[in-house]
């Protein structure tokens, strides 16, 4: 069974720009999460998504925004970029969003 | 409430040791806990979960103890082997939100 893919594994931008992450979960999970993780820091719970709707979100801005597709797959973007932006972000997937979150090996953004 | 990691705590145990990690956890209404790995530029790996209405689970290597009366868990890994070193989350749910909200992570060194 593949487990959650996400791409690209590093995308460099300019500050001000916009970026697009993409995450594919477990199959048969309908449950996808997005959360940021800045260098030596933890993981801090951006967006979650089940059955295309965003069901949560964390204390980020709204230029952090993202959708759910029918497949169940998941963008995430990032407008107006900001050096601060420069981080992991990670995917996980989940069954039903009660247990099973199993996460991606994350996309590296740095904003130049 | 979000994660916070400004302090990376270390442990370091020699290999064949055993390692015991500790966690406190924030919630008092969390059921849901899991132990996660994680390796540098990697996502986080799954190592073992533990539910609310449980004190003690054990997998291959591994045990997760919870004491709910303190908010206290922890990870104990017998004979740490060198591919144990990594950085350790904890992650706890909250019943009525469905996220995972991360610990700040401890740093496993394993010495030869």
């Amino acid at each position: 069974e593949a487990g959650v893919t996400q791409s690209p594994t590093h995308l460099i931008k300019t500050r001000g720009q916009q970026a697009t992450l993409r995450c594919s979960p477990i199959s048969g999970h309908t449950s996808v999460y997005w959360y940021q993780q800045a260098l030596g820091l933890g993981l801090q719970f951006l967006l979650w998504y089940d059955e295309g709707e965003e069901r949560n979100r964390g204390n980020f801005p709204p230029r952090f925004s993202g959708r759910q597709f029918p497949n169940y797959s998941s963008e995430l973007n990032v407008n107006a970029l900001e050096l601060e932006d420069s981080a992991l972000y990670l995917c996980a997937s989940s069954p039903d969003g009660l247990w099973g979150y199993t996460f991606g090996s994350g996309t590296r953004l740095t904003v130049v | 409430g979000e994660s916070v990691g400004l302090h990376l705590p270390t442990l370091s145990v020699q290999e064949g040791d055993n390692s015991i990690i500790n966690c406190a956890y924030s919630n008092s209404a969390s059921d849901y806990f899991i132990w996660y790995k994680q390796e540098s530029g990697k996502g986080p790996q799954f190592i073992i979960d533990i539910r609310s209405n449980m004190d003690k689970r054990q997998g291959q290597r591994v045990t997760v103890l919870l004491n709910k009366t303190v908010k206290h868990l922890s990870l104990q890994i017998a004979a740490t082997q060198p591919g144990d070193s990594a950085v350790y989350f904890c992650a706890e749910r909250e019943g009525s939100a469905r996220q995972l909200t991360f610990g700040s992570g401890t740093q496993l060194t394993v010495l030869p």
